[in-house]
């Protein structure tokens, strides 16, 4: 699987867009860029996944650069409720089962 | 639609025992995985379950097994219990079937001490 590299953590000043990056440049063809977030003691919660093409949901948009070695997770107006650890995934797809490997993530405070 | 549910939420266990943790996948969702998270860790991929069987394993010792019954739901059983298997662990569920990933559905997790 591919790895990614995150920072460690950022911080956000409240009503403000939040822009995580990722960096994915060992991604094969096949696979997609997952986002899912950890909010204290929950499980994660999935935000948002693409392959190519910049996706968008009532979460989060997902910018993936054109030669899909670099992303970014926009939360457009970030909240105090969106402090948490988000993770960038890759992930293969594979008919019948997949795999999802998690890495240390990145912490988003975000300020008042 | 319940998602994901998972019991106990907590538990205690001596080194030594042995502990079965269990995971009722979401409404329609056929795959099942197990995840453990030490405390300021990411998850870590135990195994995960599709059509009854293991499909993929972690880098984690044979005392941790699995089963997944024919409604899809789950067990994880770890035995010989360490100190270090103290952590939360997470069952997620997805939908196997079908040409594109759809993500997966965490549970709120079974926190286990080992003591």
């Amino acid at each position: 699987d591919a790895k990614t590299t995150q920072p460690t953590s950022m911080d956000c000043a409240e009503g403000r867009a939040a822009n995580l990056p990722c960096n994915h440049s060992t991604i094969s063809g096949n696979e997609y860029v997952y986002w899912y977030r950890q909010i204290h003691s929950q499980g994660p919660q999935y935000i948002i996944h693409g392959l190519k093409n910049n996706e968008t949901n009532e979460m989060a948009s997902l910018i993936i650069t054109e030669d899909r070695k670099s992303s970014t997770l926009i939360l457009p107006h970030a909240t105090l409720r969106d402090t948490a650890v988000y993770y960038c995934i890759v992930s293969p797809t594979v008919r019948g089962y997949q795999k999802v490997t998690f890495g240390t993530g990145t912490k988003l405070q975000v300020i008042p | 639609d319940a998602g994901v549910t998972q019991s106990p939420t907590h538990l205690i266990k001596t080194r030594g025992q042995q502990v079965t943790l269990r995971c009722s996948p979401k409404s329609g969702h056929d795959t099942v995985s197990w995840y453990q998270q030490a405390l300021g860790q990411g998850p870590q991929f135990i195994f995960q379950y599709y059509e009854e069987e293991e499909r993929q394993r972690g880098n984690f010792p044979d005392r941790f097994s699995g089963h997944q019954f024919p409604n899809y739901s789950s067990e994880l059983n770890v035995n010989a219990l360490l100190l270090g298997d103290s952590a939360l662990y997470l069952c997620a569920s997805s939908q196997g079937t079908g040409g594109a990933s759809y993500g997966y559905t965490f549970g709120s997790g079974t926190r286990l001490t080992v003591v």
